[in-house]
């Protein structure tokens, strides 16, 4: 079975500020690993994924994220964010050969201008 | 081209009563999943269909819960005799086929219900 942890329910941010959402999971077997983003009243996007080579992955509005299998995290970072970033964000594993997504619980970004 | 759509997109209705959720997935899409995202509990994986096969249901949380998928496409789930804790925003996704190399799962919108 697999488990994602998101310590941080709430993040406030200032605008323009660096931000890191902290990831962690468990599994048993290898997983590929996602962040979705749930902007106000719509439905979840993908931010970005790892599905193998390069740990650092980048993905849509200048996120990005780092894998380490090591400590079994997977830390989403921005070096300066924006109003727009407003939303929550979840982190999910995915077992190989397997189509089940497995979320953490998110992590509301709040940004304050 | 068209996202994933989901109807109604609220519904609120008495316990005890029976509701039905649509799903239209992208079209080409072969896979399609539902999840539940309730409040403080996340999103919780509820059932898949892969084409042809059998749906994996392992997810769903009790007999009053079913889900089908008419002609490969459209999805129909179906909680019967509703409960207040079912309240929750139903999410469905479809994905290119499961070995394909993009791997992502589309979300819909959602619906949210509630159970008075």
């Amino acid at each position: 079975a697999q488990s994602v942890t998101q310590l941080d329910s709430q993040v406030p941010v200032f605008e323009e500020a660096p931000v890191e959402l902290r990831c962690n999971y468990s599994s048993s077997v290898s997983v590929y690993l996602f962040w979705y983003v749930q902007y106000p009243n719509q439905g979840l996007q993908l931010l970005l994924k790892y599905l193998s080579g390069s740990t650092l992955v980048k993905g849509i509005n200048g996120f990005e994220a780092e894998f380490n299998k090591s400590q079994t995290s997977f830390h989403l970072r921005k070096p300066s964010v924006h109003i727009s970033d407003t939303a929550e964000y979840f982190c999910a594993v995915k077992p190989f050969g397997n189509e089940k997504l497995t979320f953490g619980t998110g992590t509301r970004l709040t940004i304050i201008p | 081209g068209a996202g994933v759509s989901q109807s109604p997109s609220n519904k609120v209705t008495e316990k005890g009563k029976d509701v039905e959720l649509r799903c239209d997935p992208i079209s080409g899409h072969t896979a399609l999943y539902w999840y539940r995202q309730s409040l403080g509990q996340g999103l919780e994986f509820l059932i898949y269909f892969q084409g042809n096969s059998a749906p994996d249901k392992s997810g769903l949380p009790s007999d009053r819960f079913s889900a089908e998928r008419t002609g490969g496409s459209v999805s129909t789930l179906t909680i019967q005799r509703t409960q207040q804790e079912d309240s929750a925003v139903y999410l469905c996704a479809s994905s290119h086929p499961p070995s394909g190399i993009n791997n992502e799962q589309f979300f819909g919108p959602g619906t949210r219900l509630t159970v008075l």
